[in-house]
């Protein structure tokens, strides 16, 4: 069974300001890894994949891999009041389902 | 209708009594999922169903009964629940194959066992 390690948080940082959310892996053969953010209340929704041959940036928002360390980080530069959410971190098992993180929750105080 | 849609949105129920969760998905997935999202604890994947099968379950009681009679329709049939299975529900579906692996997830069933 793999594992997804996430700190709980909160993690509180102030508008304008960078977040950074980390993610630790236990199967060193993962490939792809996802991040999804959820609402209070509201359901997971994706933000952001990536593969193992590097890092991406949309928007915002970069997601950096670090195989050797097996961890994977999302950024968000000049944080938003409405980026202040849950950031799921999950990783495919056998190529079907997600499995997620606890999630790192998030508050950007304006 | 678009994406994920589940009901009921609320549902409270005794121990003893029989209830069901329903889920439709709008995109043409062919795999479907139930996982449940507890509090300070990660969603746990329940049931994967695949083009209709059952290929996963996750050592799931047998008081939850998973149900998918076509790859649009899945199920969650509830009795004898526990008071610990109060939960938020969560379905969601995905394209099997697709390189993103980017599951869709419905709104959420939010239980509550008396």
């Amino acid at each position: 069974q793999k594992e997804v390690e996430q700190n709980s948080g909160p993690l509180s940082v102030p508008e304008g300001a960078i977040a950074s959310l980390n993610c630790t892996y236990s199967d060193r053969g993962s490939q792809s890894f996802f991040w999804y953010r959820q609402y209070s209340g509201k359901s997971p929704e994706l933000i952001m994949f990536i593969y193992s041959n590097g890092d991406k940036e949309d928007g915002r928002f970069t997601a950096q891999l670090n195989k050797a360390s097996q961890y994977v980080s999302l950024l968000i530069r000049d944080s938003q009041p409405s980026d202040s959410a849950t950031y799921l971190c999950a990783v495919p098992q056998a190529g079907t389902a997600l499995i997620f993180g606890k999630g790192t929750t998030l508050s950007v105080s304006s | 209708e678009t994406g994920v849609t589940q009901t009921p949105r609320h549902l409270v129920m005794g121990m003893t009594n029989k209830k069901s969760l329903k889920c439709e998905q709008h995109l043409g997935h062919n795999a479907m999922y139930w996982y449940k999202q507890s509090a300070k604890k990660p969603l746990e994947l329940m049931f994967v169903y695949n083009f209709k099968e059952q290929t996963e379950n996750n050592s799931v009681p047998s008081r939850f009964s998973p149900e998918c009679p076509n790859s649009s329709h899945l199920f969650l049939h509830l009795h004898t629940l526990q008071p610990e299975d109060s939960a938020l529900y969560l379905c969601a579906s995905r394209w099997e194959g697709a390189n993103t692996g980017e599951l869709f997830f419905g709104e959420g069933s939010r239980l509550t066992v008396l």
